[in-house]
């Protein structure tokens, strides 16, 4: 396993347009996050899914962003009609949920928007 | 209310000699986690080591040691032997007990960029 991969790594778009960023974790494991981070700052929650169940939604997550994980695998982070304060690092982690593991987060590289 | 703090923006360090960076947290549960993870400025989150709440002693991996201090809240990182790979944002995290909905929900700090010199 090659650990968390997230695509497409960069992505420019214009205001207005809609992206679509996808996630793959770590096949064992059934939780999965979705975080943003701007420039200067920490990983902000966005939402979680434990298996295809989405179990929290940040207030950050407008209505213009959703996110699924169907069958409980990869999932995908949409943004409609993005916006320039929409440009950050989007970044995806998974875990595991069996016991005697510290549960850390394993992340993705990120997939970096820029929205002019 | 912010529950991770990290008071040091950025740090400087000699290569070669230790670091210690601050992290403070605020929880009213009693079963919680600590993490720290390095961000370097290629981007990807790397674990580095955690602390339970219920561990009676101080994590340790490597050259990294988590002091632990339960009653003032703290969680200090402390990177012994610096190397100039080490040079990065480092984020304090605590994962705290599963909430109603049934989420562990990781909360960050803002971080700490360390320089090591040569």
């Amino acid at each position: 396993d090659t650990g968390v991969s997230q695509d497409p790594r960069h992505k420019i778009t214009k205001r207005g347009q809609n992206v679509t960023f996808r996630c793959d974790p770590i096949s064992e494991h059934n939780r999965l996050y979705w975080y943003r981070q701007t420039l200067g700052q920490g990983p902000e929650f966005l939402t979680y899914f434990q298996n295809e169940a989405q179990l929290e939604k940040s207030r950050l997550l407008s209505d213009r962003f959703s996110a699924e994980r169907p069958k409980g695998s990869f999932s995908t982070l949409e943004i409609q009609r993005t916006e320039q304060g929409d440009s950050a690092m989007y970044l995806c982690a998974s875990s595991f949920s069996g016991t005697g593991r510290s549960g850390e987060l394993f992340f993705g590289e990120g997939s970096r928007l820029t929205v002019l | 209310a912010q529950k991770i703090t990290q008071t040091q923006p950025g740090m400087f360090v000699q290569e070669k000699e230790a670091v210690t960076l601050d992290c403070t947290y605020d929880t009213s549960d009693p079963s919680y986690g600590l993490f720290w993870y390095k961000q370097p400025s290629s981007g990807e989150m790397i674990f580095l080591i955690y602390q339970g709440s219920y561990d009676q002693q101080n994590a340790t991996e490597g050259r990294y040691s988590l002091n632990f201090q339960k009653a003032r809240k703290s969680a200090n990182l402390v990177i012994s032997a610096s190397q100039l790979g080490d040079s990065a944002m480092y984020f304090c995290a605590m994962r705290e007990h599963p909430r109603a909905s049934g989420t562990y929900k990781y909360i960050f700090g803002t971080g700490t960029r360390l320089k090591v010199l040569a």
